[in-house]
């Protein structure tokens, strides 16, 4: 599976909107973007992923660039609770099985 | 909701057991992996199973085992426990075919140590 580098750190304002970009220069055609967050003990969970197109969801959306080469998670107004370890993966969509995890952003949002 | 069950969400273990680790899901998903996770090094995978009796090398099988007897069931063995092991380790499930199989869902973790 191809390589993602993210920030490693990044801060917002509660109700603010947050972009959290993610760098996937090597992406190929048939991986699939995806972002997982992790919240303070607890297991990641996903958040959302797509290939081509931009993606909404009820937690957050996915832009992407027209070339793939990065993408970028837009939570749109942060809370408190959304304070996490935000991970972005690529994985091929015809074979993969498995995740690989990166280091992530860690989100902070404050107050 | 997938539910991800792990037996313990703590544990401690003496250098020499032999330490189980148990996983459970409930929605008969084919796909069972596990990780562990340690600060500066993110999730590492260590191994998973597409099936029933099947199993497959992560990148860091070394000094586990894994037994996939039923299918909503996946153990993590660590046949002589050692304080390199102390972690903490994930469970995830998810479909093997299908736009979900997309979808990940992991259990809240189990926190070892081994002294």
């Amino acid at each position: 599976d191809a390589k993602t580098t993210q920030p490693n750190s990044m801060e917002s304002n509660e109700e603010e909107p947050v972009h959290l970009p993610c760098n996937h220069s090597t992406i190929s055609g048939t991986d699939y973007i995806h972002w997982y967050r992790q919240l303070p003990s607890q297991g990641p969970e996903y958040v959302i992923h797509g290939l081509t197109s931009n993606v909404n969801n009820r937690m957050a959306s996915l832009a992407i660039a027209e070339d793939r080469k990065s993408s970028t998670l837009i939570l749109h107004r942060a809370t408190l609770r959304d304070a996490a370890v935000y991970y972005c993966i690529l994985r091929d969509g015809y074979y993969g099985q498995n995740f690989v995890f990166g280091p992530g952003t860690r989100l902070s949002v404050l107050p | 909701d997938v539910k991800v069950t792990q037996s313990s969400r703590y544990l401690v273990k003496r250098t020499g057991e032999k330490v189980f680790l148990e996983c459970v899901q409930d929605m008969d998903h084919e796909n069972m992996f596990w990780y562990r996770q340690d600060p500066g090094l993110g999730l590492r995978l260590i191994y998973f199973s597409y099936d029933v009796k099947m199993k497959e090398k992560g990148d860091i099988p070394e000094g586990y085992s894994v037994s996939r007897e039923k299918k909503e069931r996946f153990s993590l063995i660590l046949e002589s426990a050692s304080t390199n092991q102390t972690s903490m380790y994930l469970c995830a499930s998810s479909m093997r075919t299908g736009v979900a199989k997309n979808i990940q869902y992991f259990g809240a973790g189990t926190r070892l140590s081994v002294l």
